[in-house]
């Protein structure tokens, strides 16, 4: 199947200062991007849409202010982590579609973000 | 809204016993159902999906349409089977978002 690759796997920052996570389809044009947060044993939660070149469409209860989401490329969405508090950790996951009918969501092995 | 229920966290089964694993959402439309399942530290990955009506690694899953369900089964319980287990929805069309469950996690009791 088709690779989804997300970077960093794990970091931790001090409470105040931004994160950025990069999520990249290696071998396909991911045409619309997803985040999910998924709390310790809990599902995945969505935070938002994005499709390539448009504003990313949120989730109702998600800051848009706080999770800054570009998608740029057909190969390259980023959410960035503004002003990150200890509340802000948890496990980021992005997932990768490409355009057409019935095509599969690929995920990003996801990022652990720590905030202290 | 689009909404997928799993009511089960946890599924515990002897190996070689039959594995069911409930799922069931709501759509208003034609949805594409999934079921996703990730094994301990690895990234979630798709099992099956509703359209391509095959089995992977002995699993089956049928789309009901009267009871909007999509349960997960599979004859004889494997204990490399152990893992969470996600059924996800999703509209028609690449740029649409996937939904997912809560996750029921199957244990398969040598």
């Amino acid at each position: 199947g088709a690779v989804v690759s997300q970077h960093p796997s794990w970091v931790i920052c001090k409470s105040g200062t931004s994160v950025k996570i990069e999520c990249r389809s290696l071998d396909f044009q991911a045409t619309t991007m997803f985040w999910y947060r998924q709390f310790p044993k809990q599902s995945l939660m969505l935070m938002a849409t994005s499709n390539e070149g448009s504003k990313a469409t949120y989730e109702q209860g998600v800051e848009k202010d706080k999770f800054l989401i570009n998608h740029a490329s057909l190969t390259l969405s980023t959410l960035t982590v503004t002003s990150a508090h200890p509340e802000d950790s948890s496990f980021y996951i992005c997932s990768a579609r490409a355009a057409g009918m019935n095509t599969e969501a690929f995920f990003g092995q996801g990022t652990r973000l720590t905030v202290v | 809204a689009q909404r997928v229920t799993q009511p089960e966290k946890l599924l515990s089964v002897f190996k070689g016993a039959p594995v069911e694993l409930k799922c069931n959402y709501s759509y208003s439309g034609s949805p594409e159902l999934f079921w996703y399942v990730q094994y301990s530290r690895q990234r979630l990955q798709l099992l099956l999906r509703h359209i391509s009506r095959e089995s992977i690694k002995g699993f089956t899953a049928d789309l009901n349409k009267g009871e909007t369900s999509f349960h997960l089964k599979k004859p004889f319980a494997q204990e490399e089977d152990s893992a969470m287990y996600y059924c996800a929805l999703s509209g028609r069309g690449g740029y649409q978002k996937v939904t997912f469950g809560t996750g029921t996690k199957l244990q398969v009791i040598p």
